[in-house]
């Protein structure tokens, strides 16, 4: 079991320029987060996708999207980049529930210049 | 709205020795509580998950524990090793399960 695959590992972008990131969920997972993670900070929630639908937002602007695939793969879309969106992105499964741990992938290092 | 605090924020301690991790919410209202540990620039690892209607989970030299009522976990790692060297985050599961995070505690074992 490859467990949650993310990709690319970095990006470097330009202000105002779109980027995609893309996540693969642990095999056997159904629903999948996002998170992004400033430096020296906790990873703060995006949203959440179960079903090919967005179950749950956090506080971000609609600059951020999503989607999930029949495989429960998914993409994290962010458009009009800001320098403020330089992070780790982290991609999270889990079994849908509360019963079942979340699973994190290495995460996507975007640098916005 | 929910607030997640990890105290101390740093600390480092000489390697064998036992140490204690806190972490404190302000909305007892959590279905579960999980502990993470961070490489630098890796992604999460899962340690330990508590459900809400459990008091302590173990794995290996980890134990962790959850209070609700007083909003309060605790990981306790026995005999530390130069390998424990990591952050160590905890986060708050709500109804879907959608994590809220402290800002993490960084662990040194000196050799």
């Amino acid at each position: 079991d490859a467990g949650v695959t993310q990709s690319p590992t970095h990006l470097i972008k330009t202000r105002g320029q779109q980027v995609t990131l893309r996540c693969s969920p642990k095999s056997g997972h159904d629903t999948v987060s996002w998170y992004q993670q400033a430096l020296g900070q906790g990873p703060q929630f995006i949203f959440q996708y179960y079903e090919e639908e967005e179950r749950q937002r956090g506080n971000f602007p609609d600059r951020f999207s999503g989607h999930q695939f029949p495989n429960y793969s998914s993409e994290l879309n962010v458009n009009a980049l800001l320098l403020g969106d330089s992070a780790l992105y982290l991609c999270a499964s889990s079994m849908t529930g509360v019963d079942y741990e979340q699973y994190f992938g290495p995460g996507t290092r975007l640098t916005v210049t | 709205k929910q607030e997640v605090t990890q105290i101390p924020a740093a600390l480092s301690v000489p390697e064998g020795e036992n140490l204690v991790l806190n972490c404190s919410f302000t909305d007892s209202a959590i279905y579960n509580l999980q502990w993470f540990r961070q490489d630098p620039g890796k992604g999460l690892t899962s340690l330990l998950l508590i459900q809400s209607s459990q008091r302590e989970q173990t794995s290996g030299r980890l134990n962790a524990s959850l209070d609700k009522s007083s909003g309060r976990s605790t990981l306790y790692i026995a005999a530390s090793q130069p390998g424990d060297s990591a952050t160590y985050l905890c986060a708050v599961g709500g109804a879907t399960n959608k994590l809220i995070f402290g800002t993490g505690t960084l662990l040194a074992v000196q050799p």
